[in-house]
This record gives structure tokens, sequence and C-alpha cells, in this order.
């Protein structure tokens, strides 16, 4: 069973603009929660994460929000730029990182 | 460059062969993980270690996977019998254990096809 979706594998958004990435789990024992970034040929990169009992943390350009009872996580870039276009992985932490599918992330000009 | 390193990048074997990887780690870093990733897939957990000890192997770690971190540094995972279903990309992480927020950080990956 898919304890992390991401149900979006593709985003596509205009430079400049807001890129929301979309992230949901189904076990509320996650202590967690991580996004990574990943180029072509290259492993994940870390990007941010969360702890379980925060709902909100910056980064930069980098905000990830966390609804528990909704069991709901996303990642907001403002503003997105052309460097951001990859695929976004979201992962939740117990012990070890269970990861979603991905959501391929294109930031045109 | 003191990020994690993975050899080889690519491997191409035929089945039945046996193959193994190697995983260096970031040198501070007491843990090390391994995963497998497909295509459309996101990483799925393999394995990992803290130090040299062995600590948790997903189901998905059939008996012909093996795994080592003999002097707690650098990790070595072995396919024997390899099959066509073992080719996907084979990723390295290594992180801290805080008690906190497990970072990890990835290796660039080696690429198994098995034909």
């Amino acid at each position: 069973d898919q304890q992390v979706k991401q149900n979006s594998p593709s985003l596509s958004v205009q430079e400049g603009r807001i890129s929301i990435l979309n992230c949901d789990y189904t076990n509320s024992m996650f202590d967690y929660f991580l996004w990574y970034k990943k180029y072509p040929a290259e492993g994940p990169t870390f990007l941010i994460s969360i702890s379980s009992i925060k709902d909100k943390n910056e980064d930069g350009r980098f905000t990830v929000f966390l609804n528990k009872s909704a069991k709901h996580l996303s990642l907001h870039i403002v503003p997105s730029q052309p460097g951001d276009s990859a695929v976004y992985f979201c992962a939740a932490q117990l012990d070890k990182l269970i990861f979603g599918t991905g959501t391929r992330l294109q930031v045109f000009p | 460059d003191t990020g994690v390193s993975q050899n080889p990048r690519h491997k191409i074997t035929k089945r039945g062969q046996n193959v193994t990887f190697r995983c260096d780690p970031i040198s501070e870093h007491n843990r090390l993980y391994w995963y497998r990733q497909t295509l459309g897939q996101g990483p799925e957990f393999l394995t990992y270690f803290q130090n040299e000890a062995q600590l948790e192997k997903s189901r998905l770690l059939s008996d012909r996977f093996s795994a080592e971190r003999p002097k707690g540094s650098f990790s070595t995972l072995e396919i024997q019998r390899t099959e066509q279903g073992d080719s996907a990309m084979y990723l390295c992480a290594s992180s801290l254990a805080t008690g906190l927020a497990y970072e990890q950080y990835f290796g660039p990956g080696t690429r198994l096809t098995v034909t």
C-alpha cells in the first residue's frame, strides 16, 4: 500500500509565479516530512523538512505546510525559477524514509 | 568533493551474474541507507546501517541481496544471480542520527541493467 502519495505526476508553471506541490500520507505516526528535488542522472537532493509538531517551515523561496488533520502537506515555491524544473519527491520518516512517486515540475519563461 | 559517492555509475550484466556496488558516505555520517528506484517510482527503502550494524532490512531485500558495512565507513550491496526485475537505480544515502530530523544525503546512484 502506498503510504505517501503524490497524485499529480506533473506541473507546469510560469516563471515568477507560485508552484504548489502536494502530498498526502496515511500513517499518523510519521514524525518528519521532507521534500527532495531530483535532476536527471543525479541522486535526490534534500530541500526542506518539517516536524510533525509544526504546521509551517520556511526557507527562502521554499515553504512547506503541514495539515495533520487532513494528512496533507504541500511545498510552495515563490517565485518559481527555470532552475527549479526537476522532479520533486515528498518523503515521510519513521526510522526510514518512505517516498511518494514524485511530481515533475516544469517552470517556463 | 565531500558528498556521497557511488561506484560504478552504470552496470550492465547478464541474467544470472553477480554484481557488487559500493557506496562511500559523507565521512562524519554514521547512518547509511540503500534504496532502489524504478521508473516512475520514488526511491524504495532496502536496508540501513548505523555504524557497522545493519538495523533494518526491507522485505524487498530477497536472499539474493546482501549488504555490508564492515568498518562503519563504506558499504557494499551485492546482488547474486541477477534477474531482469533487478534492473533499477540503486541509491545510497547517509545521515547523522541526531535524534531529530534524519536529513539524508544521496549519492548519484548506480544504474543496473540486467539483460
